[in-house]
C-alpha cells in the first residue's frame, strides 16, 4: 500500500528551529509538496521538491532525498504564527496525490 | 502567482436542501480540480478528481449522486452537495493543478464551510 509517515505532533520554542520529517512509500514518485494549515483555513503551499537535494524560501527550507523516500521540513526563526499543521504530500505514478495525517506545530514562548 | 478562489465561504443549509460550492483558477487553466472534506482535526480526505470536459473521478466511499462535481470549463469546477445532511457538514476545499508559472504546483481554494440545520 502506499504511506505517508510524519509525527503527529511536535513542539518548539519561538525564534528556535524545527525540523519536521516525512517519510514515505509509495508506487512511483512524481514530486513532494508540503503545505502549511492554520486551524479552519485551507492548506497554503510552501514547497514543491522533485529532486534530491534542499530547496530554500526564506525561514522554510524543504529537502529530499528520493533513495531514502525521505524528506523534511526546516523552519528556522519559528515565530509564533508558524503553529499549523504542516502536511506532506507525495505525487505518486499516477499523478495521484497522497497525503500524510499532518504535524501539529506547537510554538511556545 | 496562481490563485484559486472558492465560494462561498460560510453556508448554512437546512436538511434536505441542496447546497453548491463553487471552484475557479482565477489565473491559470485548470486541467484537474481535486474536492476534499475535512472533519475538524482530521487530515484532508480527496473526495473526487475532476477533468475538464469529463466526468469525475470519485473516491471510494464517496456517493457520486450525494456529491455532483462538475468541471465544464478550464476555470471552473462545481460541487453540489444534494438533499443535505447534518452528518454532510464538514468543511469543502478545492484545489487545482494545471500549466501555469508555478509549475506543478497544486493550489487550493480558501475552502468551504458548510453547516446543515
Amino acid at each position: 500500500g502506499q504511506n505517508i509517515d510524519q509525527p503527529t505532533e511536535m513542539t518548539a520554542t519561538e525564534g528556535a528551529i524545527v525540523q519536521i520529517n516525512c517519510t514515505y512509500q509509495t508506487s512511483g514518485f512524481n514530486g513532494l509538496f508540503w503545505y502549511q494549515q492554520h486551524a479552519g483555513e485551507a492548506p497554503t503551499f510552501l514547497s514543491y521538491n522533485v529532486l534530491d537535494g534542499l530547496e530554500e524560501k526564506g525561514r522554510f527550507s524543504s529537502f529530499l532525498s528520493r533513495s531514502k523516500g525521505y524528506s523534511y521540513l526546516l523552519l528556522k526563526e519559528l515565530q509564533m504564527k508558524d503553529s499549523a499543521s504542516y502536511l506532506c504530500a507525495v505525487k505518486d505514478s499516477n499523478y495521484q496525490l497522497i497525503w500524510g495525517a499532518g504535524t501539529k506545530l506547537i510554538i511556545k514562548p | 502567482g496562481a490563485v484559486v478562489s472558492q465560494h462561498p465561504s460560510w453556508v448554512i443549509c437546512k436538511s434536505g436542501t441542496s447546497v453548491k460550492i463553487e471552484c475557479r483558477s482565477l489565473d491559470f487553466q485548470a486541467t484537474t480540480m481535486f474536492w476534499y472534506r475535512q472533519f475538524p482535526k482530521q487530515s484532508l480526505m480527496l473526495m473526487a478528481t475532476s477533468n475538464e470536459g469529463s466526468k469525475a473521478t470519485y473516491e471510494q466511499g464517496v456517493e457520486k449522486d450525494k456529491f455532483l462535481i462538475n468541471h465544464a470549463s478550464l476555470t471552473l469546477s462545481t460541487l453540489t452537495v444534494t438533499s443535505a445532511h447534518p452528518e454532510d457538514s464538514s468543511f469543502y476545499i478545492c484545489s487545482a493543478s494545471g500549466d501555469s508559472d508555478s509549475g506543478n504546483t497544486i493550489y487550493f481554494g480558501e475552502g468551504s464551510w458548510l453547516t446543515v440545520v
